[in-house]
């Protein structure tokens, strides 16, 4: 099945600079990688997602990059602020398993002010 | 619009007893799945329901159940609770139509003593 893995764990910047966590899958057929915002004791929440049809997506200071080839794609937030601290989770899904999110192990970022 | 709704929010058990955990699918949506997230770790599938049957199943012992109902509604069940059940349970609903976009319900929080 898919494996998602993701890095760092933890990443602290400071109120302004930007952050990007980065995640690798092993199922060349996974076609959907959606990115994660997880406030404490909160639900996830869906902040931006790309298809294995685009390489790059952006919403205003969040973007996501996708590499096809080497299997791996990336948050960038840019600009960031205190309230952008959180966990973040990056998932990936494979077509045969129907709407199953494979999740990687989650990044707490820490934006310093 | 109301999102994903989940209950209880939070409820404690303990070993060998059953649980039931209940869901409401986003306004439109047509499917539901569950996931559980142990503390510190990315959320794991248990499985996925549309058109009132499961569809596709994690990696989890048949003490993990569930149902759909004609309104989209789901349920989870599990038996013979472990301590190793505790956790975060979380329910996600989406289209299926459009595979892959799933919006998240707040948890039921299951503590097993």
């Amino acid at each position: 099945g898919e494996n998602v893995e993701q890095h760092p764990s933890t990443l602290s910047v400071q109120e302004g600079d930007s952050a990007v966590i980065k995640c690798t899958y092993s199922d060349s057929a996974s076609n959907y990688f959606p990115w994660y915002k997880q406030e404490l004791g909160k639900r996830p929440q869906l902040i931006i997602d790309i298809r294995s049809n685009v390489g790059e997506k952006k919403d205003q200071r969040i973007a996501v990059t996708l590499n096809k080839t080497a299997k791996h794609f990336s948050l960038h937030i840019t600009e960031t602020q205190p309230e952008d601290s959180a966990v973040y989770f990056c998932a990936a899904r494979t077509p045969e398993f129907g709407e199953k999110l494979t999740f990687g192990t989650g990044t707490r970022l820490t934006i310093i002010p | 619009d109301a999102g994903v709704t989940q209950s209880p929010t939070h409820l404690i058990k303990t070993r060998g007893q059953q649980v039931t955990l209940r869901c409401s699918p986003k306004s439109g949506h047509d499917t539901v799945s569950w996931y559980q997230q142990a503390l510190g770790q990315g959320p794991q599938f248990i499985f996925q329901y549309y058109e009132e049957e499961e569809r596709q199943r994690g990696n989890f012992p048949d003490r993990f159940s569930g149902h759909q109902f004609p309104n989209y509604s789901s349920e989870l069940n599990v038996n013979a609770l472990l301590l190793g059940d505790s956790a975060l349970y979380l329910c996600a609903s989406g289209y299926r139509y459009w595979p892959g976009e799933l919006f998240f319900g707040e948890g039921s929080r299951l503590t097993v003593l």
